[in-house]
C-alpha cells in the first residue's frame, strides 16, 4: 500500500519570506500523480498544485512551486513571498492512475503553516 | 457553479442513531468519493463510486453504506452511530476523462459528533 509522510507537523515563516514543506511517499508504481491541498480554518480543501510523475519539469503555480525528486520519492512544496492568507494546513496527496482515476487519494497527516506578520 | 455541496454542515448524533450525509455535485463527474478526517490526521477514503449504480469500499468502510442512483448524488449512510465515527466527513468528485490527473474537488465537509 502506498504511504505519504509529512515529517513537519508545524512550520512558521515570516510574511514575505519563503518556506518549504516536505513530503515523501512510498510506492512501487512508476506512474502516479501527486498533489498539494490547502485546508484553511474554513475546512475547505483547496487544490494548490499537481505533478504528474512522468513529467520531469517541476510544476509551478504563481507563488507555489514543487521540487519533485522521483528517485528519492520526495515532493516538497515551496511557497514564495508568503502571505497571511497562506496560513492553513497543507496536505500532500498521492494517487495512481490505475483504475482510470477512480482510486481515492492517499493523504499525509498534514503540516500546519503559520505566517508571522 | 456550486461544485460539490454537502448537507448538513454540523450534526450531533446519539449512540445507536442513524443518519444520511448528503452530497451533490453539478460538474457531471462520474467519480465520487467519501472521506473522513479525524483530528490531526489526513483524510481517509471510506467509499467511492465510478458511476451510477457502482460503488466500492475504500480504506475505512466499516459502519457506513453508500448508494449511487444518479450521477449527481452520492449519499453516505451511518447505521448505529458510534463515538468512533465522530469526525469531519468530506465528499469529493473528479472527472473520468482519459489522461488524468483526475484531481478531486471537495465539498465543505460535515462535522459529525456522536455522543
Amino acid at each position: 500500500a502506498q504511504t505519504v509522510t509529512q515529517s513537519q507537523p508545524e512550520m512558521s515563516v515570516q510574511e514575505a519570506e519563503t518556506v518549504t514543506l516536505s513530503c515523501t511517499y512510498d510506492t512501487s508504481e512508476s506512474d502516479y500523480y501527486l498533489f498539494w491541498y490547502k485546508q484553511p480554518p474554513s475546512r475547505q480543501m483547496i487544490l494548490v498544485i499537481r505533478q504528474e510523475a512522468y513529467k520531469q519539469q517541476n510544476a509551478t503555480e504563481n507563488r507555489f512551486s514543487v521540487n519533485f525528486q522521483k528517485a528519492a520519492k520526495s515532493f516538497s512544496l515551496k511557497i514564495s513571498d508568503s502571505q497571511l492568507g497562506d496560513a492553513a494546513m497543507y496536505f500532500c496527496a498521492y494517487r495512481t492512475p490505475s483504475g482510470g482515476g477512480a482510486d481515492g487519494l492517499t493523504f499525509g497527516k498534514g503540516t500546519h503553516l503559520i505566517i508571522q506578520p | 457553479n456550486a461544485g460539490v455541496t454537502q448537507t448538513p454542515k454540523f450534526r450531533i448524533l446519539k449512540i445507536g442513531q442513524s443518519m444520511t450525509l448528503q452530497c451533490t455535485q453539478d460538474m457531471n463527474h462520474n467519480y465520487m468519493y467519501w472521506y473522513r478526517q479525524d483530528p490531526g490526521m489526513g483524510l481517509k477514503l471510506i467509499y467511492y463510486s465510478v458511476g451510477a449504480g457502482i460503488t466500492d469500499k475504500g480504506e475505512v468502510p466499516n459502519g457506513y453504506n453508500v448508494s449511487r442512483s444518479t450521477t449527481e448524488d452520492f449519499p453516505l449512510r451511518l447505521e448505529l452511530a458510534a463515538p468512533s465515527q465522530t469526525s469531519v466527513y468530506f465528499c469529493a468528485s473528479s472527472s473520468s476523462l482519459a489522461g488524468g490527473p483526475y484531481e478531486q474537488y471537495f465539498g465543505p465537509g460535515t462535522r459529525l459528533t456522536v455522543t
